[in-house]
């Protein structure tokens, strides 16, 4: 089946760094989807990505639909402390009814 | 809006037991999904429904059985538990048109023993 390779599997970071990750796969896909999951609830849709190069904001959030249809790119700016948490991108190829998960990056932001 | 709902939050199994993990939603979306997370992994797919009295199997269905009876709810079952079923299990729900914007529940976790 299709699989999303996700990196980094998890990232430490300094509260007021940017942070980036990336999700990529051998095969296309024509929508992508990143959800972040805070510790013991379910995943919440942050941006979602439907044009081959489309760019999209939300807050600090920025997500990048890559031109080759194969990978997504997500970036937070000036990251806080309740931006800990695990994120997940998915895909969407139009051909069922189903979404396909990457592993997830776990963020952890020190004060 | 409740938005989506799962009862109950944990539990605790022993191997070869039974149970119906309950999920409902009140935003009138046609489409329901069950997925399981293991620990540090993503969301796979158990099974999901296109409406009320069809579902179809997901990446993962072995060992587990959904019904649809109504819009509102998407009960799956479990009826011979076993410790690899252990896991957290999210239901989610989306509209027909914008069926890759899924809205989760906030999760059973569930563990056999």
């Amino acid at each position: 089946g299709q699989q999303l390779n996700q990196s980094p599997q998890s990232m430490f970071i300094q509260e007021g760094e940017d942070v980036s990750m990336n999700c990529t796969s051998s095969s296309i896909f024509n929508t992508w989807l990143w959800y972040k999951q805070d510790p013991g609830e379910g995943p919440v849709l942050l941006i979602a990505l439907y044009k081959a190069g489309e760019l999209t904001s939300n807050g600090r959030l920025t997500a990048q639909f890559g031109i080759t249809r194969k990978d997504s790119f997500l970036n937070i700016s000036a990251s806080i402390p309740s931006d800990v948490g695990i994120y997940f991108c998915a895909g969407h190829a139009n051909a069922g009814n189903m979404l396909t998960f990457g592993g997830g990056t776990r963020l952890m932001v020190k004060p | 809006n409740a938005g989506v709902t799962q009862t109950p939050k944990f539990r605790i199994l022993k191997i070869g037991q039974s149970m119906t993990l309950q999920c409902a939603q009140d935003m009138n979306h046609n489409y329901m999904y069950w997925y399981r997370q293991d620990p540090g992994m993503g969301l796979k797919l158990i099974y999901y429904s296109v409406g009320a009295g069809i579902t179809d199997k997901g990446e993962v269905p072995n060992g587990y059985n959904v019904s649809r009876s109504t819009t509102e709810d998407f009960p799956l079952r479990l009826e011979l538990a076993a410790p690899s079923q252990t896991s957290v299990y999210f239901c989610a729900s989306s509209y027909r048109e914008s069926l890759n914007e899924q809205f989760f529940g906030p999760g059973t976790r569930l563990t056999v023993l």
